[in-house]
């Protein structure tokens, strides 16, 4: 199994522009989730999904939008990037609710936005 | 709202010695705190976890203990390897919730 596979692992922006980071799972998981982490303030939850069709919002939701197509697939698309938006991304799946079952992290994407 | 807070955001430590990672959490009903361990260009990975209906749990030289009362955790690291040299994440939730709620982080070194 590849687990958690997140693309791409570097990317810049410039102010006002869109894209979507990907994140792709191979363990059948139902929970899908996206971080952020930022130096002093550890992981905050932007968006999750508890199964495919489903997401809700989680901390920071602000500029970024996600679906569930499928259960292997949770991209994030940040529509107007703004440089608050530079941060590290993790993308995180496990097989039920993070309090319940083991959560897998991708290597994460770095992105800087100009 | 619901917050967890680390310290020390730094600790050193000759290779060989104890660590120690303390955590706080706002929130008197979570029950299920686990710790995460994040090196260089990695995600976070699980190592230990405890659930509230335990005090002290233990893998290896790994241990995490709870104390509901005050509302804190704390990891410990025994005879430290230069391995052992990351960023360690702490966590709380509720029982049966779709979030973590996440510390700020320790950046451990362990000196050989």
């Amino acid at each position: 199994n590849a687990g958690v596979t997140q693309t791409p692992k570097f990317q810049v922006l410039k102010t006002g522009q869109s894209m979507t980071l990907q994140c792709a799972q191979d363990m059948n998981h139902e929970y899908m989730s996206w971080y952020r982490q930022d130096p002093g303030m550890g992981l905050r939850l932007i968006h999750y999904s508890v199964g495919a069709g489903i997401t809700d919002q989680g901390e920071v939701p602000n500029g970024y939008n996600v679906s569930r197509s499928t259960t292997e697939d949770f991209p994030l698309r940040l529509l107007s990037a703004a440089p608050s938006q530079t941060s590290v991304y993790f993308c995180a799946s496990s097989r039920t609710v993070p309090s319940t079952d083991t959560q897998y992290f991708g290597p994460g994407t770095r992105l800087t936005v100009l | 709202g619901e917050n967890v807070e680390q310290h020390p955001s730094t600790l050193s430590v000759q290779e060989g010695d104890s660590a120690v990672i303390k955590c706080t959490y706002s929130d008197s009903a979570s029950n299920y705190f686990p710790w995460y361990k994040q090196e260089l260009g990695k995600g976070p990975q699980l190592i230990i976890d405890i659930r509230s209906n335990v005090g002290e749990k233990k893998d290896q030289r790994i241990a995490v203990t709870l104390n509901k009362t005050a509302k804190h955790f704390s990891l410990h690291i025994t005879e430290t390897q230069p391995e052992d040299s990351a960023v360690y994440f702490c966590a709380a939730s509720r029982e049966s919730s779709y979030k973590l709620i996440f510390g700020s982080g320790t950046r451990l070194l362990v000196r050989p």
